[in-house]
């Protein structure tokens, strides 16, 4: 069965330091990789996908993530945070099935400091 | 704007009370999922329709049922709703047979049980 781990709960960084928000995922073979953006309230947006090929995978708002096989990771990083990127974050893994079930990480919320 | 739908977006029932939670999207997607989130667990499948006519379990399917409608509509249904089902619930869709394998999901219902 496959899961996703994302070790940290909160964070909270300064407007304008970078960000890395943390995700390890188990999955018996090559995963689809997502990260989900959830505002207070509101349902979730899709940042990035990791399907095949390129391991660095850029997304929405600034985001990008790295694919690492041998760490079974797949950390989501912003190099500049603004105050509206405060919201939690949800790493999911996917199955490569016709179900397509995602099974996601318990997230991190992400608090930004003017 | 093309999307996923749920109605309603809060509610309120006493323990033992029926509901039946309305999802549609307009977006031709072959499958359907009911999540739950509830807080530090991220979101867990409930019920998945992997295309019209199917119905199966996710990680979380006691005391509730599902109905694929039509290619467009996936309801969840309480049929004796229970304190432990307070959660936020989000409804999403997905077409892995035309490489959209990434989820589109609703706002979501807040549903408290009381």
């Amino acid at each position: 069965a496959q899961s996703v781990t994302q070790p940290d709960i909160h964070i909270t960084v300064s407007e304008g330091a970078s960000l890395e928000l943390r995700c390890n995922y188990s999955y018996g073979a090559t995963p689809y990789l997502f990260w989900y953006v959830q505002s207070p309230g509101q349902g979730l947006q899709l940042l990035l996908k990791y399907f095949s090929g390129d391991t660095l995978v850029q997304g929405i708002k600034g985001f990008e993530a790295e694919f690492k096989r041998s760490q079974s990771s797949f950390n989501l990083r912003k190099p500049s945070v603004h105050w509206s990127d405060a919201a939690e974050y949800f790493c999911a893994v996917g199955a490569r099935n016709a179900g397509n079930m995602l099974t996601f990480g318990g997230g991190t919320r992400l608090m930004v400091k003017p | 704007n093309a999307g996923v739908t749920q109605t309603p977006k809060f509610q309120v029932l006493k323990t033992g009370q029926s509901m039946t939670l309305q999802c549609a999207q307009d977006m031709n997607h072959n499958s359907m999922y009911w999540y739950r989130q509830d807080p530090g667990m991220g979101l867990r499948l409930i019920y998945y329709s992997a295309s019209e006519g199917t119905t199966d379990k996710g990680e979380v399917p006691n005391g509730y049922n599902v109905s694929r409608l039509n290619k467009r509509e996936f309801s969840l249904r309480l049929e004796s709703a229970a304190p432990s089902q307070t959660s936020v619930y989000f409804c999403a869709s997905s077409d892995p047979g035309q490489g959209n394998y990434g989820y589109t999901f609703g706002s979501g219902t807040r549903l408290t049980v009381v």
